[in-house]
């Protein structure tokens, strides 16, 4: 059965202590993996697309990867305000575009 | 540049009525995904539509749930005869051009 996987379940972290979210996928025919933060009460927002093995995309404090079995969202540097659940998606071959999304890691950034 | 909206924002319903929960998509955007979060869960998929026309609906349960998406109007997502279980955040997103998805602010269905 096709799957997304992330762990941690949950980080917490100081401000300013660097660190990594990992999502690892079991789908045939990648198509792209989305990254994606949820604060609480609202709903997914977009943060980055990986289509290849190799990719890598940056947006201020976070750095998203992709190997063949998985990503990871590297946090540098965090800050309070970047707390949120962090979301990955992937699409696939065998799909309408629909993404299966990972449980996600609720990072809790400490001042 | 108006992103996705969804309403109403949160819906009580009582044990056998019928929920309505609406998207409108971003601008020019003409395909829309359906997805349900339950709590502790991930979000589901359940329904993908075009205009005028249902391209997979793989993950909407067989029974009391509907979707469309007219050529008028938003898309609405219908499930009839609520039951406690469905009790979730329902979520639309919309389709951009490089395959990614935006997704609204959820509507948060409460059944009593």
């Amino acid at each position: 059965e096709d799957q997304v996987t992330q762990s941690p379940e949950a980080l917490r972290l100081q401000e300013g202590e660097s660190s990594s979210l990992n999502c690892s996928y079991t789908v045939s025919g990648l198509r792209g993996l989305f990254w994606y933060r949820q604060d609480p009460g609202k709903g997914p927002e977009f943060l980055f697309t990986l289509y290849s093995a190799g990719e890598e995309k940056e947006k201020e404090r976070l750095k998203a990867t992709l190997t063949k079995k998985e990503s990871f969202l590297h946090i540098t540097a965090p800050k309070p305000e970047d707390s949120a659940t962090y979301l990955c998606a992937v699409r696939y071959g065998g799909s309408q575009g629909n993404l299966i999304f990972g449980k996600g890691t609720k990072l809790s950034v400490k001042p | 540049n108006a992103g996705v909206m969804q309403n109403p924002r949160h819906l009580v319903r009582r044990r056998g009525q019928e929920a309505r929960l609406r998207c409108s998509p971003m601008k020019g955007h003409s395909h829309v995904y359906w997805y349900r979060q339950l709590p502790e869960e991930g979000l589901k998929f359940m329904v993908y539509l075009q205009k005028e026309n249902i391209i997979d609906e793989s993950g909407m349960p067989k029974e009391r749930f509907s979707a469309e998406f007219p050529k008028e109007g938003p898309s609405i997502l219908r499930i009839q005869q609520v039951v406690r279980g469905d009790s979730a955040a329902y979520f639309c997103a919309s389709l951009g051009q490089m395959g990614e998805q935006y997704f609204g602010p959820g509507t948060r269905l409460t059944v009593t």
